[in-house]
């Protein structure tokens, strides 16, 4: 059964403290993703990677950065967290070829005070 | 860049009623992919739709892509409480076929 995890699925921090979101996948995917996903927003994407140690921006990525240091790992970092980060944020991954489909983790839900 | 819009933004039926979401694209896709989000849960890939025109069933949910490819539909005949939850449609961006631009969804509810 393919499985992508997430460090935390409740997390609270303060303002301008660093935070680290991490995302395991168990199926050898070479594409990782993180979005966040607000009310009346969808999904947007903010960093995705497409091999180790390889990373694109998405269309928000201000405010974050990314580390991938192992295939199976994504760390999501926010430098200075801010109270406009409040969100939830979904890890997913995928192959890089077939049908592309996206399996998301259950997703970690930040407040920051 | 890229926009994928979806309507409606909400949709309350009856038990039993039929129910459908649109997508639109400003761009042709080379394919589009469906989601779907319980209340509390994470997206769970339904469909993927790649070929103009076609038409995909599973069970009680009808996809359609459009003969342009810039428009696809979600139909759900006799809905049923289980179909709860807030649909995504989804389609390539940034010229490659793993990076997706995300619909804002349609959330229904069901009314038993």
């Amino acid at each position: 059964d393919v499985k992508v995890t997430q460090s935390s699925r409740y997390l609270v921090k303060r303002t301008g403290e660093k935070v680290f979101l991490e995302c395991v996948q168990d199926m050898d995917h070479e594409n990782m993703f993180w979005y966040r996903q607000d009310p009346g927003l969808g999904l947007r994407l903010i960093y995705f990677s497409y091999d180790v140690k390889m990373k694109e921006k998405g269309d928000i990525p201000e405010g974050y950065s990314v580390s991938r240091e192992k295939k199976e790992r994504f760390s999501l970092i926010l430098e200075s967290a801010s109270t406009n980060q409040t969100s939830m944020y979904l890890c997913a991954s995928s192959l890089p070829q077939g049908s592309y489909e996206q399996y998301f983790g259950p997703g970690t839900r930040l407040t920051v005070t | 860049g890229q926009q994928v819009m979806q309507i409606p933004q909400y949709q309350h039926v009856q038990e039993g009623e039929d129910f459908t979401t649109y997508c639109n694209s400003s761009t042709t896709l080379s394919n589009i992919q469906w989601y779907k989000q319980r209340p509390g849960g994470h997206p769970v890939f339904l469909i993927q739709l790649v070929k103009s025109g076609e038409v995909k069933k599973q069970k009680r949910l009808t996809f359609q892509f459009g003969e342009a490819k810039k428009n696809s539909s979600l139909h759900i005949t006799a809905t049923q409480t289980t179909d709860v939850g807030t649909y995504f449609c989804a389609g390539p961006s940034g010229g490659s076929n793993y990076k997706l631009t995300f619909g804002k969804g349609t959330l229904l509810t069901v009314n038993p």
